[in-house]
């Protein structure tokens, strides 16, 4: 059982440049957010979904967007980098409110 | 609006000694709190949780917390300190929220150190 994976594990980018951070689990999990962690402000929502086709923002949503076509892929994007998204991320997935979340390993991001 | 306190950002026990990690929250409903933690360079691993059943919460690795309402607290604790247990540890809020969802609130984190 995998669990919640997430792709890639490092990344360097370039002011500008776009990507997608990728995000999926195989536990069947309705909600799934994305959490971004800087050092001394513990994690911040950038944003979650309740189940497929239905997003919302967290409290940092601005320079990210996602989609949630299928129950296990949430992916994030970054549509033009800036290095005030350098940070790590993490995807946690879970079965419903107030459930346990279950986090990825975590995506570290570096933009130059 | 929900928010967690961690009153230390840093605190270091000698090997074998009691581990005390504080955190107060602040909740407009009745919340679900979590202690989490997080090895150097890993992931977040779930240690326990509390779901207004009872009080006492035993976690995995011999940690506990206590939650008090009257106090808002929700203070995580081990009897004696492993050097594997020098980590990140982070408290951690849920409410449920309009539209449904699952909103974390995180504390800034407390460093534990443990010295031989």
């Amino acid at each position: 059982n995998a669990g919640v994976t997430q792709t890639p594990k490092f990344q360097v980018l370039k002011t500008g440049q776009s990507m997608t951070l990728q995000c999926a689990q195989d536990m069947n999990h309705e909600y799934m957010s994305w959490y971004r962690q800087d050092p001394g402000m513990g994690l911040r929502l950038i944003h979650y979904s309740v189940g497929a086709g239905i997003t919302d923002q967290g409290e940092v949503p601005n320079g990210y967007n996602v989609s949630r076509s299928t129950t296990e892929d949430f992916p994030l994007r970054l549509l033009s980098a800036a290095p005030s998204q350098t940070s790590v991320y993490f995807c946690a997935s879970s079965m419903g409110e107030r459930e346990t979340q279950y986090f990825g390993p975590g995506t570290r991001l570096l933009v130059l | 609006a929900q928010s967690v306190t961690q009153l230390d950002s840093h605190v270091s026990v000698s090997e074998g000694t009691p581990v005390l990690l504080r955190c107060n929250y602040s909740s407009s409903y009745s919340p679900s709190l979590f202690w989490y933690v997080q090895h150097p360079n890993k992931g977040l691993q779930l240690l326990l949780k509390y779901t207004s059943a009872a009080t006492l919460v035993k976690g995995i690795n011999g940690f506990e917390a206590e939650f008090k309402k009257s106090e808002t607290s929700f203070h995580l604790t081990k009897p004696s300190a492993h050097m594997s247990d020098a980590a990140e540890y982070f408290c951690v809020v849920s409410e449920g929220f309009t539209g449904g969802g699952n909103k974390l609130t995180f504390g800034t984190g407390t460093q534990l150190k443990v010295e031989l």
